[in-house]
């Protein structure tokens, strides 16, 4: 199995503030994804990297594939109190697209 | 669209007894899923299934059995409740085509065996 690890695990920080999150692994991932999860709910996707060296915007969120495809980055300009949640990264295990990895997430706190 | 629909969305068992964990979806997705998420442990893959009639293990399937009758359901059993089955469970569902298919997941169950 193909582990991705994220870091840090937590994060507390003012509104206003900046903050980047990552996702690392040994292994080589054709995509991986990025997923929100607020309490109580299940996680919901916000952006599918699959290019070495992609880089994504989704409004003040930008990710990042690695040239190797072995790391993803998130970075979050200007968070807000609405950025709260937990942040998952994800991708297919080696053996296909069936099997989904999933890292153990980020847990965001954005103090107003 | 409703999306995808879990029920229940609480229950309290006693070890050994069994139980169903429903999930439905209504956007015609041949792929389904059902994870566990645990503190520390992240959502990690229990089954899946890739069409009616077609189902497979994931990462922890011991403990579960799944079916794949129609489209629309992939109901979850629990035969023997364990402790270790305590756990919030999510079911998802997506399309198969390409790399960037978005997958699409209930609000949850949360499972308490005691």
């Amino acid at each position: 199995t193909q582990l991705l690890e994220q870091s840090p695990q937590f994060l507390s920080i003012q509104e206003g503030e900046n903050l980047t999150v990552y996702c690392n692994s040994s292994s080589v991932f054709s995509s991986l994804q990025w997923y929100r999860q607020e309490p109580g709910e299940g996680p919901v996707l916000l952006v599918t990297v699959v290019t070495g060296g992609e880089v994504k915007k989704l409004k003040r969120l930008t990710f990042q594939f690695g040239d190797a495809r072995k790391d993803s980055s998130l970075h979050i300009t200007a968070a807000q109190p609405g950025d709260t949640g937990l942040y998952l990264c994800a991708g297919p295990n080696s053996g296909g697209y069936q099997k989904v990895t999933f890292g153990i997430g980020t847990k965001l706190q954005v103090i107003p | 669209n409703a999306g995808v629909t879990q029920t229940p969305k609480f229950q309290v068992l006693k070890t050994g007894q069994s139980m169903t964990l429903q999930c439905a979806q209504d956007m015609n997705h041949e792929y389904m899923s059902w994870y566990r998420q645990d503190p520390g442990m992240g959502l990690r893959l229990i089954h899946y299934s890739v069409g009616a009639g077609i189902t497979d293990q994931g990462e922890v399937p011991n403990g579960y059995n799944v079916s794949r009758s129609t489209t629309e359901d992939f109901p979850l059993r629990l035969l023997l409740a364990a402790p270790s089955q305590t756990s919030v469970y999510f079911c998802a569902s997506k399309r198969t085509s390409g790399r960037e298919e978005t997958q699409y997941f209930g609000p949850g169950t949360r499972l308490l065996v005691l």
